[in-house]
């Protein structure tokens, strides 16, 4: 079945550094892939939508400067967390619908993100 | 307005017995899809089952079943013979079809199975 592969599972940083975290769709091509951001004991909230070869759609209230979002290539998509600050830490999790209408959406693992 | 309305923060369920987790959606597109995904501790999304808005039939897969119930704009997720394992954290999800494609999460409810 489809999979989708994301990096770091975990990463510790300090205060002002970047994190680069990569979702790949290993065994099709994902034209669309979605970021999502998760506190704990919360639900999981949409930040922004990444598109091949376009700029990614961002929610309201999602700092586009803050969450670089690229997606060079139908199999990655990549979210940098500039200048991370503690208030950033949190579960990102991203996700790849197969195709348009595809019913399921495959989910990376995740990635815990802690600013220190 | 509130999407996806999960109304049960918490849920205990004594093994071998089902489950009922409730769930609500607001759209007014046409064509939308219906998850339910499992997460545990792990922290990964784990697919349980689909419900199309164009699906007559409740879906099932093995122990889950969906009762949806499109009027009330219902689609409850039941578990059956519950087991230890099942003990996570459920969301409800929707994709509006006609519009954004985004999968849009419910707030969860957290599911216990007791022995």
């Amino acid at each position: 079945g489809a999979v989708v592969s994301q990096h770091p599972s975990r990463v510790i940083c300090k205060s002002g550094t970047s994190v680069k975290i990569e979702c790949r769709s290993l065994d099709f091509q994902a034209t669309t892939m979605f970021w999502y951001r998760q506190f704990p004991k919360q639900s999981l909230m949409l930040m922004a939508t990444s598109n091949e070869g376009s700029k990614a759609t961002y929610e309201q209230g999602v700092e586009k400067d803050k969450f670089l979002i690229n997606h060079a290539s139908l199999t990655l998509s990549t979210l940098t967390v500039t200048s991370a600050h503690p208030e950033d830490s949190s579960f990102y999790i991203c996700s790849a619908p197969p195709g348009p209408t595809n019913e399921k959406l495959f989910f990376g693992s995740g990635t815990q993100l802690s600013v220190l | 307005a509130q999407k996806i309305t999960q109304t049960q923060p918490g849920m205990f369920v004594q093994e071998k017995e089902a489950v009922t987790l409730d769930c609500t959606y607001d759209t007014s597109d046409q064509s939308y899809g219906l998850f339910w995904y499992k997460q545990p501790s792990s922290g990964e999304m784990i697919f349980l089952i689909y419900q199309g808005s164009y699906d007559e039939q409740n879906a099932t897969e093995g122990r889950y079943s969906l009762n949806f119930q499109k009027a009330r704009k219902s689609t409850n997720l039941v578990i059956s013979a519950s087991q230890l394992g099942d003990s996570a954290m459920y969301f409800c999800a929707m994709r509006e079809m006609d519009s954004s494609y985004k999968l849009i999460f419910g707030s969860g409810t957290r599911l216990l199975v007791r022995p």
